[in-house]
């Protein structure tokens, strides 16, 4: 079945370190999406792309980083210059613009040590 | 620019009750708007999906949501909770300018009393 793979599901970082969370989808989507959860806030967009080796910032990019070298595969990667990392990171990709939905994987849910 | 409010971060039904989740949007061109559900620990499903065909969408597991414009909401209902619903729900919009990026509300989520 096509679907999005986040791992991994739980990552704990220790105080200066990057840490990078894998997301990869088989649904041949063109464009992908990173969002952090935290409780009582919604979603909010992180980086998305929408071809390969093109990406954009979204509303809290700082202290984030990603990479698109393929097509299926949209890594993010928590900088130490991310302060507040602890939070929900879900994946997305979509197909198309506007009137198509996102789909999304299962998350993975970051802590500090 | 696009944004939703939802209104009622929490909501309790009793099992076999109607379940009314409010969503009303901002919009600076003509709207698609998204309903998704989340459990714990899980990412967003698409519930259902308003792309300015029929003003009533029906949608997976008994929910259904009306598009009104001239109130700019969007709100979902199911006309009988059942356990299995309790979740958060997340009311969505994008627009047909640029990326397909969409813009999420806080979030309602649902509980439902036996």
């Amino acid at each position: 079945d096509g679907g999005i793979t986040q791992s991994p599901k739980y990552l704990f970082r220790k105080e200066g370190q990057n840490v990078t969370l894998s997301c990869e989808q088989n649904l041949n989507h063109d464009a992908m999406y990173w969002y952090r959860q935290d409780p009582g806030q919604g979603l909010r967009l992180i980086y998305y792309s929408q071809i390969v080796n093109d990406f954009q910032k979204g509303d809290i990019a700082e202290g984030y980083s990603v990479s698109r070298e393929k097509k299926e595969s949209f890594p993010l990667t928590v900088t130490s210059a991310q302060k507040n990392p602890t939070a929900f990171y879900l994946c997305a990709s979509s197909q198309g613009y506007g009137n198509q939905p996102q789909h999304f994987g299962d998350g993975t849910r970051l802590s500090i040590l | 620019a696009q944004s939703v409010t939802q209104l009622g971060s929490h909501v309790s039904v009793s099992e076999g009750a109607l379940v009314l989740l409010r969503c009303n949007y901002s919009s600076s061109v003509p709207p698609y708007l998204f309903w998704y559900v989340q459990y714990p620990n899980q990412g967003l499903q698409l519930l259902l999906k308003y792309t300015s065909a029929a003003t009533l969408v029906k949608g997976i597991n008994g929910f259904e949501a009306e598009f009104k414009k001239s109130e700019t909401s969007f709100h979902l209902t199911k006309p009988s909770a059942h356990m299995s619903d309790a979740a958060e729900y997340f009311c969505a919009v994008s627009g047909l300018t640029g990326a397909n990026n969409l813009f999420f509300g806080t979030g309602t989520r649902l509980t439902v009393i036996p």
